[in-house]
């Protein structure tokens, strides 16, 4: 999983109720994502991270927010007016630039709401 | 907007036989083609990748092939083991603007004895 850590690795939510889903990497990239994957679907984008303090939206990022205020760190918070929260929730980094392309992906949290 | 196509949605083959996945891109600025591996409740792992200068490239058993005119590509598992039974996604990406990768949907494959 490449230096790339995800917490809690399940998790449990009641409808109505706010939650964050760690990330943290030691390897050093600028980049970071959050991907979402349901079954059949692929990995869609959540939200992305080129360089701390600055953020961007995704594919589809209603419902979701997210803070950059360190390199080495990219929480994701699934609010209540996430409409389907269940889910895979998957985090990546990058190193930016040309011919550093690979992202690489961490362990994954299930989220379920209950 | 799907802008990566990837089929078939599943595949089974039988071992020592070939695998082979394929997909089409529509956006012209695409220029880096990687393909990921993905167990059952892990996170992917880069496999192998490709940029559009080269038609083909070969790291071991895995084979990726590049048709640019055609706008596809496809991976090639050569000799399939068991162990290769995992869910294959391709991906895109353009290094004009940001470094978004575009995936497609999977492919489950299944090698059977």
């Amino acid at each position: 999983d490449g230096g790339i850590t995800q917490s809690p690795k399940y998790l449990f939510r009641k409808e109505g109720q706010n939650v964050t889903l760690s990330c943290e990497q030691n390897l050093n990239h600028d980049a970071m994502y959050w991907y979402r994957q349901d079954p059949g679907q692929g990995l869609r984008l959540i939200y992305y991270s080129q360089i701390v303090n600055d953020f961007q939206k995704g594919d589809i990022a209603e419902g979701y927010s997210v803070s950059r205020e360190k390199k080495e760190s990219f929480p994701l918070t699934v609010t209540s007016a996430q409409k389907n929260p269940t889910a895979f929730y998957l985090c990546a980094s990058s190193q930016s630039g040309l011919n550093t392309d690979t992202q690489y992906f961490g362990p994954g949290t299930r989220l379920t709401v209950l | 907007q799907q802008q990566v196509k990837q089929s078939p949605q599943s595949l089974i083959v039988q071992k020592g036989g070939i695998s082979i996945i394929n997909c089409a891109y529509e956006n012209t600025a695409f220029d880096y083609f990687p393909w990921y591996q993905q167990f059952p409740g892990k996170g992917p792992a880069l496999l192998i990748a490709i940029r559009p200068d080269v038609s083909e490239k070969k790291e071991g058993r895995f084979t990726i092939s590049f048709n640019k005119s055609a706008k596809q590509f496809s991976l090639h598992i050569m000799d399939s083991q068991p162990g290769d039974s995992a869910t294959y996604f391709c991906a895109a990406k353009s290094n004009f603007g940001n470094e978004k990768l575009t995936f497609g949907t999977g492919t489950r494959l299944t090698i059977i004895p």
